[in-house]
């Protein structure tokens, strides 16, 4: 079955240390990869998203992810993290066309930023 | 921007009552989505549209109806209330490029809780 996995459900960094989350998935080349972000008490926005233009994309609030095909990966980083990026961050692929499009989803990381 | 509204960010219900939640976006796009977001469990769809008057179930629909009567209105209809259905809900809007998922736009979320 198809799949994403986030690996670690729970990341703890210090402010101004690199970030990063792991996202990999199970599948051929996917159309479409997504990281979402959720901050308390909302819904998700998009932060970034790779549509097979460029391998490495940038997204909002200054973080990127780069698009691996040889290790099915699509990791976010960002170079410094700031407390405002504590958060919940998803990982998306979306997979198929027409009657058999779907997006699978990870099952989330949340991100702490200690002082 | 798109705009995902929802008609209530929170809800109480008691077991048994018929709970209705209201999901409306304004950008014209075809697919809309709900899903429930639980601890540890990450996004599960419940249901999805691509078109008015079309729905499909999604990974947990039992306990569920939705009606799409309107392109621009999404609703979720819990037939009888329990309190395992007490959680947060989502709603999300996207276009279809080439026939594949594009990016979902998601609403602020009701947080339901079931008496």
């Amino acid at each position: 079955a198809q799949s994403v996995t986030q690996l670690g459900s729970h990341v703890s960094v210090s402010e101004g240390a690199l970030v990063l989350l792991r996202c990999n998935y199970s599948s051929s080349v996917p159309p479409y990869l997504f990281w979402y972000v959720q901050y308390p008490n909302q819904g998700l926005q998009l932060l970034l998203k790779y549509t097979s233009a460029a391998t490495l994309v940038k997204g909002i609030n200054g973080f990127e992810a780069e698009f691996k095909k040889s290790e099915t990966s699509f990791h976010l980083t960002k170079p410094s993290a700031h407390m405002s990026d504590a958060a919940e961050y998803f990982c998306a692929v979306s997979l198929g066309a027409g009657n058999n499009r779907k997006l699978i989803w990870g099952l989330g990381t949340s991100l702490a930023v200690n002082p | 921007d798109v705009k995902v509204t929802q008609s209530s960010r929170y809800l109480v219900k008691r077991t048994g009552e018929k709970v209705f939640l209201e999901c409306v976006q304004d950008m014209d796009h075809e697919n809309m989505f709900w899903y429930r977001q639980d601890p540890g469990l990450g996004l599960r769809l419940i249901y999805f549209s691509y078109d008015v008057k079309m729905k499909e179930k999604g990974d947990i629909p039992e306990g569920y109806s939705v009606s799409r009567e309107k392109k621009e209105r999404f609703s979720l209809i819990l037939e009888s209330a329990s309190t395992n259905q007490t959680s947060m809900y989502l709603c999300a809007s996207s276009l279809s490029l080439a026939g594949v998922l594009e990016t979902q736009y998601f609403g602020p979320g009701t947080r339901l809780l079931v008496l």
